[in-house]
């Protein structure tokens, strides 16, 4: 069955920077655009970022762009997310998610809570 | 980009039918057949529930389905229960290449 599983996030100050990994099984993942969704506390969901199958094609939201960095390793089956100069805005609940062959997240991650706090 | 609007609380009693509404522009709900609708419980990750404005995955209730007449999509559950208690959140691809979500909509079953 699809699996997503998420790590590396935590506590971290103002300006500070983590990774986010996300590992996955089941499914071929090469064949697949990947996408990290995020969700604040008591908050809506929000698409942070996504990338294609090669990495070829990537994209960003407005409020983490030129401070986050998406990419992907097909060999490894999996997806990560550098985060830099974090914001106290930028805590949320992260989720990998998967997109089906349209538009849509067909598979959800449970989820690595960034907690940005000084 | 613009989040897409959804009511903030939808009620209804079980065995009742409810409609929860998804609006946007013509650059994203009006403009693809890209909606999706998700489900979410307390400490829960989303559920796929309906893509492509109207298609169920496998898997999902057939008391659950969707439908778009210009900008505005609508989620609607029929025979509600009690496990249909949560939060919905509707999705559209925009014309930014990107997918933009509602402020999503706290069903509660009364």
């Amino acid at each position: 069955q699809v699996q997503l599983v998420e790590s590396g996030g935590g506590l971290v100050k103002p300006g500070g920077s983590l990774r986010l990994s996300c590992a996955t099984s089941g499914f071929t993942f090469s064949d697949y655009y990947m996408s990290w969704v995020r969700q604040a506390p008591g908050k809506g969901l929000e698409c942070v970022s996504y990338i294609s199958r090669s990495g070829s094609t990537i994209y960003y939201a407005d409020s983490v762009k030129g401070r986050f960095t998406i990419s992907r390793d097909n060999a490894k089956n999996s997806l990560y997310l550098q985060m830099n100069s974090l914001r106290a805005e930028d805590t949320a609940l992260y989720y990998c998610a998967k997109y089906s062959r349209g538009w849509d997240f067909d598979y959800w991650g449970q989820g690595t809570l960034v907690t940005v706090s000084s | 980009q613009s989040a897409l609007t959804q009511p903030a609380s939808v009620s209804g009693s079980p065995g009742q039918s409810i409609t929860i509404s998804c609006t946007g522009t013509s650059s994203d709900v009006g403009g693809y057949k890209y909606v999706s609708w998700y489900q979410q419980h307390p400490g829960k990750a989303p559920k796929l529930m309906i893509y492509d404005v109207s298609n169920r995955p496998s898997g999902v209730s057939n008391r659950f389905s969707g439908s778009k007449s210009g900008n505005t999509a609508s989620l609607i559950i029929s025979g509600l229960q009690a496990e249909d208690e949560g939060d919905y959140y509707c999705s559209s691809y925009t014309s930014s290449s990107t997918v933009v979500f509602g402020g999503g909509t706290k069903l509660t079953v009364l």
